[in-house]
């Protein structure tokens, strides 16, 4: 059982380029989320898909596009890098809606996290 | 604007002793979780809190609803503690959560 798997590490792009940060989960859970995280700000949510097919805007989608074809994964992809979108990406699932009572349903799992820089 | 403030941003403490984190909030929540991130950058989730008081070994939980005030307490603290805690709150009608800046704690030994 991997839990919540994210390739690449660490990446550095140029300015324009394009790339996809994959993101994988074996729990079985429908819940999926792409944060990013900047120095001294809170993880800031850039989109989420509660299910196979079905993706919704975050807090910061501009400059990014999902997909969820299936329920394992949830790539985020970068068409035009741009300098402010070097940052730390986390890839996160968890079972159930966030506000379900049922904590052990609604716990996050993140992945490891990738280093994005595009210079 | 819904944010969500936690203090202190940076604590240093000796090992052994009684560490308090605090998480503080603007309007009401459903739900509200504590995160740790390690030195290394990994995310795990602590607890999630909708009321009261939780305990998970030498970490404690509590809510104030009331007050829009959390807590995260650690005893006899250990430099594995050493690490950045995230409050993040669920506010009532959002799927999404906000979350704050993070707690750098460091436990000397």
């Amino acid at each position: 059982n991997a839990g919540v798997t994210q390739t690449p590490k660490f990446r550095i792009l140029k300015i324009g380029q394009s790339m996809t940060l994959q993101c994988a989960q074996d729990m079985n859970h429908n819940y999926m989320y792409w944060y990013r995280q900047d120095p001294g700000m809170g993880l800031k949510l850039i989109y989420y898909s509660v299910g196979a097919g079905i993706t919704d805007k975050g807090e910061v989608p501009n400059g990014y596009n999902v997909s969820r074809s299936t329920t394992e994964d949830f790539p985020l992809r970068l068409e035009l890098a741009a300098p402010s979108q070097t940052s730390v990406y986390f890839c996160a699932s968890s079972r159930a809606p966030l506000g379900s009572l049922r904590e052990h349903k609604n716990i996050q799992y993140f992945g490891a996290g990738t280093r994005l820089s595009v210079l | 604007k819904n944010e969500v403030e936690q203090s202190p941003q940076n604590l240093t403490a000796q090992e052994g002793e009684f560490i308090t984190i605090n998480c503080s909030y603007s309007v009401g929540i459903s739900a509200l979780h504590w995160l740790q991130q390690h030195p290394g950058g990994g995310i795990v989730s602590l607890f999630m809190l909708s009321s009261g008081k939780k305990k998970h070994g030498r970490l404690i939980a509590t809510i104030n609803i009331q007050e829009k005030h959390s807590s995260l307490h650690i005893t006899a603290s250990h430099p594995r503690d050493s690490a950045v805690y995230i409050c993040a709150v669920l506010y009532f009608g959002n799927e999404k959560l906000t979350f704050g800046t993070g707690t750098r704690l460091t436990i000397i030994p």
